[in-house]
């Protein structure tokens, strides 16, 4: 079975700031992707950023990117410049790609602190 | 704009009493979900179509059943609520086109009195 783990259950980050949130996964699978959501209070989760497992290269949206380690089974994700609009519970989620079942992390609550 | 849609947003149902949440979906995605969502925790997959091929986790309650008459329609029955069923119900599409991204409906919160 998948497991994805978010060890940072509460985070908070100045306004303008950078923030690194963890998560680590643990698989056998070679192939899979891996996404986070964020889900700000009382609205709907939407997709922040994906990768897909072969790719070697981390992805960025914007002010959103990934440390992907493969080896390591770690997908940190790292929001530049921090907007109060950020503030949301955000979640790492694994998939495989043979499948379609999504694992979700426990999840990370960030505050953007004016 | 295309997207996924959950009605009702809110639900009261009573103890016992059989309770349907709808989900629609005007994405033409072939793969629907429903996920289970406790305040403060990760959504819990409950169940999930892959076309018309309904796929059950393990884990999900025999008072959790769900249709799905058509591409665009998926519901969730629960047929005996009881009070910790009370939670946030999420659908969810994706499609392989997209790499399996998922489209979240905005959820029903159900309450269980």
């Amino acid at each position: 079975a998948q497991t994805v783990t978010q060890s940072q259950p509460e985070m908070s980050v100045q306004e303008a700031e950078t923030v690194t949130l963890s998560c680590t996964y643990d698989t056998s699978e070679n192939n899979y992707y891996l996404f986070w959501y964020k889900q700000p209070p009382s609205r709907q989760m939407i997709l922040v950023i994906r990768q897909e497992a072969y790719k070697q290269q981390n992805a960025t949206e914007n002010r959103f990117s990934v440390n992907f380690q493969k080896a390591a089974k770690s997908f940190s994700l790292k929001i530049s410049d921090s907007q109060l609009g950020d503030t949301a519970m955000y979640f790492c989620a694994f998939m495989k790609f043979t499948g379609n079942q999504f694992y979700f992390g426990t999840g990370t609550s960030l505050t953007v602190i004016p | 704009d295309a997207m996924v849609i959950q009605n009702p947003r809110y639900q009261v149902t009573q103890f016992g009493k059989p309770v349907t949440l709808s989900c629609s979906q005007t994405l033409n995605h072939n793969v629907m979900y429903w996920y289970q969502q406790k305040s403060s925790q990760a959504p819990k997959l409950l169940f999930h179509y892959y076309d018309k091929d309904f796929n059950n986790e393990a884990d999900t309650p025999d008072n959790f059943q769900s249709r799905r008459p058509n591409t665009s329609f998926c519901f969730l029955d629960i047929r005996s609520p009881g009070l910790g069923d009370a939670a946030m119900y999420l659908c969810a599409t994706s499609r392989e086109a997209d790499g399996y991204e998922q489209y979240f409906g905005p959820g029903t919160r159900l309450t269980v009195t």
